[in-house]
């Protein structure tokens, strides 16, 4: 199975501040047809994954333009331009190229 | 609007069996890749089955030949049968949409149900 390894594990933030998660994985993620798979999640405490971007760089529909996701091949990143009270919970990022689908082990993002 | 509300969750004991339910409104269950995801307590994400097109499945190694992924057509709900349960089952279930298209890959989810296999 493809290992996606995230880091930080833990991100304290300043609200307004920026902040950014990499996400590295074991294997090219970059599908035969070009497209590469990769998603971003955000799980607030006690609710269900939300899923922020899609194909890399998508946003999903509703999600701010704070939050912007880049990268390519086996390197990826998610940006958050200004952290606000709302953005705390875990972030996970997920490869949809290779089966069976599989997570970053997540990022918890806190408050300072 | 989408919406997935799930059902079935519990408090099972090992060796034992457990159905869980996933109902959608919005979209045809039929007509889109539906998947399991589940969440043990205090841990990430992993994988655990997909059906897609005409009943194709997909399961994770660690629960092929024990869980069975199924859905009905005439009330559009998915369903995860789970048998041999084992104390390392024990998570929060998720269903969700897992394409056919990067659009709707994993772009709505149901709230989780909770799966407790315990003696």
């Amino acid at each position: 199975d493809v290992v996606l390894t995230q880091s930080p594990l833990s991100l304290p933030v300043t609200l307004g501040q920026p902040a950014s998660i990499s996400c590295r994985s074991n294997q090219s993620l970059v599908y035969n047809g070009g497209h590469t798979y990769l998603n971003w999640f955000h799980q607030r405490p006690g609710q269900s994954p939300r899923r922020l971007i899609y194909q890399v760089s998508k946003r999903g529909s509703g999600v701010p333009d704070r939050f912007s996701g880049s990268g390519s091949g086996s390197d990826f990143k998610l940006q958050i331009s200004r952290v606000e009270a709302e953005d705390v919970g875990i972030y996970f990022c997920m490869q949809g190229t290779h089966w069976p689908n599989t997570f970053g082990q997540g990022t918890t993002v806190e408050i300072k | 609007e989408v919406n997935l509300v799930q059902s079935g969750g519990g408090l099972i004991q090992p060796g034992g069996s457990l159905r869980l339910s996933c109902a959608v409104s919005g979209f045809i269950v039929s007509d889109n890749y539906m998947s399991w995801v589940r969440q043990a307590p205090g841990k990430g994400l992993e994988f655990v089955s997909v059906i897609y097109g005409g009943d194709n499945t997909y399961y994770s190694t660690s629960v092929r030949g024990r869980f069975t992924i199924s859905r009905d057509i005439s009330n559009n709900t998915l369903y995860l049968q789970m048998n041999s349960l084992r104390p390392d089952d024990t998570a929060i279930y998720y269903c969700a949409r897992a394409g056919p298209t990067v659009s709707t890959h994993f772009d709505c989810w149901g709230q989780g149900a909770l799966v407790t296999v315990s003696a």
